[in-house]
């Protein structure tokens, strides 16, 4: 069965970075597109970006571009996002989801969420 | 970006009776090559990451209950729950995964009345 299992919690100061891993079983993991998205404390869902695992292609929300990587190593089925320059209202669960492919399309499958909190 | 509108913000319903959520869509989410509707409908439980429910507007996914129905189609969309159960109670979003950033309305909290 799919399974997704981000790294675990991390607390930064403003202004550093945070890279967060999400290690992928049960499928090929270079099948489907791996999306990450983030959820603040008590607030709705924001999209971030996907990654294609196959090439290593990018596409980043534009809220987001010049701050964030996403990133790949096929050898241990594992995907990175990279948040540089963090302030305080990065505060929020992060999440990797995977594709449902050409089946079901949509963020099919979810990794735990790993939290991120931004203080000072 | 597409913006996607939830109706309404918080609903209340007794147990066995019917949840009807609506979402909106700026623009349509039909793809026309292939007549499906790029929109989605997840249910998250405190603490606990997003749960796909539908997708292609109607389709459920595996393991859902029946209960559970997606409709509508363009930029106008419905879920409904028809006798609603204690474990229903969440928060539920729509998403559109028709063009990026993909987008999700702001979310609609069910409670038990």
């Amino acid at each position: 069965q799919v399974q997704l299992v981000q790294s675990g919690a991390e607390v930064k100061k403003p202004g550093a970075s945070v890279k967060v891993s999400c290690k992928a079983s049960g499928y090929i993991f270079t099948g489907y597109y791996m999306y990450w998205l983030r959820q603040a404390p008590g607030q709705g869902l924001e999209w971030m970006g996907w990654i294609n695992p196959n090439s290593g292609g990018t596409n980043y929300a534009q809220k987001f571009q010049g701050r964030v990587t996403m990133t790949r190593d096929t050898s241990i089925s594992t995907a990175y996002m990279e948040l540089s320059r963090l302030r305080s209202d990065d505060t929020a669960v992060y999440y990797c989801a995977r594709s449902g492919g050409v089946v079901r399309g949509a963020e099919a499958f979810w990794g735990q969420g790993t939290l991120v909190t931004v203080s000072s | 970006d597409i913006v996607m509108t939830q109706s309404p913000d918080s609903l209340a319903v007794s147990l066995g009776e019917r949840a009807t959520i609506n979402c909106k869509s700026s623009q349509s989410v039909l793809y026309s090559s292939n007549n499906k509707n790029f929109l989605a409908w997840y249910q998250q439980k405190p603490g606990q990451p997003p749960k796909l429910l539908i997708y292609w507007a109607s389709t459920r996914e595996s393991g859902v209950p029946d209960r559970f129905t997606g409709s509508g189609s363009g930029t106008d969309f419905t879920l409904t729950i028809s006798s609603l159960q204690a474990e229903d109670v969440a928060v539920y979003y729509c998403q559109q995964y028709y063009s990026t950033p993909h987008t999700f309305g702001q979310g609609t909290k069910l409670e038990i009345k």
